[in-house]
């Protein structure tokens, strides 16, 4: 079944930096524009970042451009999201998540960052 | 970006009635394919979420028949029929006609 498995989370310093994978099954990975969305404790859904099936012109939200770079492996069928000096604002459970045309139709489980000294 | 106001933000509800949330867009939806693309998630506590309703109304494989999805414009809503235990949680709404793709603040829905 359609399957995506986020890894890499865990506990940073403020400043450091930290890398996330998404594990995609179940679908042809390579046609598809692919998500990173995050959720700060206690809080709502926030888009984070978006690469096209193409890698073409990537997007990120203001408060991580030039921090965060989204990228994607298609012959390992993974997604990825490499962040840098990382804030304490961007502790989160971090999704990534299909694109099904103007939708997200698929979610991992998540992976939790925190970002503490 | 488009703003997505999403009521009540809690909603107590007696199991076996009917429950309805409110999402209203800053900008309309209508996308120039002639669709509407406003989607609906849920996310029980503890779980990543899950797609409920996308396109207003078109209800995701799997989804009981008690949620439907109306609305046009600006104006949508979620209704449960009669809720069950198993729909606690927060639903969101979320608008994929303007770029970025943005939610709502998400409505707590507990039984009573």
């Amino acid at each position: 079944q359609v399957q995506l498995v986020e890894s890499g989370g865990g506990v940073v310093q403020p400043g450091r930096s930290l890398r996330l994978s998404c594990a995609a099954s179940g679908f042809i990975f390579s046609a598809y524009d692919m998500h990173w969305v995050r959720q700060a404790p206690g809080k709502g859904l926030e888009w984070v970042a978006v690469v096209p099936f193409d890698e073409t012109d990537k997007y990120y939200t203001d408060s991580v451009k030039g921090r965060f770079t989204i990228s994607r492996d298609n012959s390992k069928n993974t997604l990825y999201l490499q962040m840098n000096n990382l804030r304490p604002e961007d502790t989160a459970v971090y999704y990534c998540a299909k694109d099904g045309a103007m939708t997200f139709d698929v979610w991992g489980q998540g992976t939790m960052v925190t970002v503490s000294s | 970006d488009v703003v997505m106001t999403q009521s009540p933000l809690s909603l107590p509800v007696t199991l076996g009635q009917p429950a309805s949330i409110s999402c209203r867009s800053s900008q309309s939806l209508a996308y120039n394919d002639g669709n509407t693309y406003l989607n609906w998630f849920q996310q029980r506590p503890g779980q990543s979420p899950r797609r409920l309703i996308y396109k207003v109304s078109d209800r995701d494989s799997g989804v009981p028949d008690r949620f439907s999805g109306s609305g046009s414009g600006t104006d949508f809503t979620l209704k449960i029929s009669r809720v069950e235990a198993e729909d606690v949680g927060v639903y969101y709404c979320m608008q994929g006609t303007h770029w970025p793709y943005t939610f709502g603040q998400g409505t707590k829905l507990e039984i009573k």
